[in-house]
């Protein structure tokens, strides 16, 4: 069965720039979910969804980023523009959905802002 | 609001070496769910195991093996004769119930384990 899959792996862009993640999840799950990552911390809820609706988006810095699951099976996360502070790794996670139910995550994506 | 405390920031052994991650956590609910993820150097976060709070069974999964505390809520960690291939961070979540958003978790800081031959 093939994992969640996300690409780019490694973004770097300069600061203003806009850009885009892109993930696919494990097939079945309905919920999907995106993750910032700082270095050497743990990873931090930016949205999540279940089908095509964003249930928690509480986290999301809405100036900036925005995020779309349209038919309910893979997700874009945007910045536009992109601030130095962004530099980070975005996760995508997906699951069944229950508080139980582990979450799969993932290889990531690594950006840089120049 | 529920936190996971992980303390430890780096530990090193020796191979061979026993070794436990602690990790403490915070909830006002009565259900909630911890888990442990391992994270390699790859990056990908991979689920080791998940625990809810009426089991207080202690488990173990070959050198694996996780003791749960409700009275210190406390959720900790212990490899047995680690190996180099244990070199990864760790990380504890927590995942409520009642939050009004099921299924979400929250991480600790992790902790990175160095195992050398």
């Amino acid at each position: 069965e093939a994992g969640v899959v996300q690409s780019p792996r490694y973004k770097i862009i300069e600061k203003k720039q806009p850009v885009a993640f892109w993930c696919n999840p494990i097939s079945g799950h309905n919920t999907l979910y995106w993750y910032l990552q700082n270095l050497g911390q743990g990873p931090e809820l930016l949205i999540r969804y279940e089908n095509e609706e964003a249930v928690d988006d509480s986290q999301l810095p809405k100036d900036r980023f925005s995020a779309e699951r349209l038919k309910g099976v893979d997700s874009t996360l945007k910045i536009q523009p992109a601030e130095l502070g962004d530099s980070a790794v975005y996760l995508c996670a997906s699951s069944l959905g229950y508080s139980y139910n582990e979450q799969f995550f993932g290889p990531g994506t690594r950006l840089t802002v120049l | 609001a529920q936190k996971v405390t992980q303390a430890q920031t780096e530990i090193s052994v020796v191979e061979k070496e026993d070794v436990t991650l602690d990790c403490v956590y915070e909830t006002r609910d009565t259900t909630y769910y911890l888990f442990w993820y391992k994270q390699p150097p790859s990056g990908e976060l991979v689920f080791l195991i998940r625990r809810n709070s009426f089991d207080e069974q202690n488990e173990i999964s070959g050198r694996y093996s996780w003791n749960f505390q409700k009275s210190t809520s406390s959720f900790n960690f212990t490899i047995t004769a680690s190996q180099v291939v244990d070199s990864a961070v760790y990380f504890c979540a927590l995942s409520e119930t009642t939050t009004g958003a099921n299924s979400k978790l929250t991480f600790g800081k992790g902790i990175t384990l160095s195992v050398r031959p």
